[in-house]
């Protein structure tokens, strides 16, 4: 299994562009999630979803962030319009349910560095 | 509200010798605790979890940790550092879905280990 497949791996843009960020999660797994990364804030969940299904998205942080998962091989995170404010790298994960404990065990992909100028 | 906390942003040690990342934790009900590693670049890695049981939890690279209920600390250990050990470590809890947990996990803000010859 090849993992998480996130893309691009690095995107530089300018303020105000639509930026969209992409994730192929590992086949077979039911949970995808969207997680931010920055020195400031650390690592935030921004959402998750469940067999497709948008679950918990109270952490996006507001309306100019949108994620959809059509189908269960493939998630995208829309930022628009971006701010400098959103650079970070922002990382996809996905997991299996393990048994009734639900204890996932999350594999993240490597990750997509944005800077917005 | 479930949280963790690492109290130290950087851990120095000598290769050789025994290492310990600290990590407390808070929520409802019996925790899901569970440590990542994040190399520089990449996504972050599963090390180990603990879900019930025996509190000494063994995991990949040699690498155990030991839940402290009355502590409320899960703290990461090693008996030998390598200097290939240096990376990122995080921290992450989440409640069991019985109290209402959903699938979120939560990091902490990461310690960077530093293994020195």
């Amino acid at each position: 299994d090849a993992g998480v497949i996130q893309s691009p791996r690095h995107e530089v843009t300018e303020m105000g562009q639509e930026v969209t960020l992409r994730c192929k999660p590992i086949s077979g797994h039911d949970y995808l999630f969207w997680y931010r990364q920055t020195m400031m804030r650390g690592l935030e969940l921004l959402i998750y979803f469940n067999n497709n299904v948008p679950i918990d998205d109270s952490g996006m942080p507001e309306d100019r962030f949108s994620a959809k998962m059509p189908n269960a091989s493939f998630s995208t995170l829309k930022i628009q319009p971006s701010e400098p404010r959103d650079s970070a790298v922002y990382f996809c994960a996905s997991s299996l349910r393990q048994g009734n404990s639900g204890a996932n065990v999350l594999t993240f992909g490597a990750g997509s560095r944005l800077t917005v100028l | 509200a479930q949280s963790v906390a690492q109290p130290e942003d950087q851990v120095n040690v000598a290769e050789g010798n025994p290492l310990t990342v600290k990590c407390t934790y808070s929520v409802s009900g019996n925790p899901y605790l569970f440590w990542y590693v994040q190399y520089p670049n990449r996504g972050l890695q599963f090390l180990l979890k603990y879900i019930t049981g025996d509190n000494l939890v063994k995991g990949s690279y040699g690498f155990e940790a030991e839940f402290n209920k009355s502590q409320t600390s899960f703290h990461l250990k090693k008996p030998s550092a390598l200097v290939s050990d240096s990376a990122l470590y995080f921290c992450a809890v989440r409640a069991p879905r019985v109290t209402g947990g959903g699938n979120k996990l939560t990091f902490g803000t990461g310690t960077q280990l530093k293994v020195e010859l």
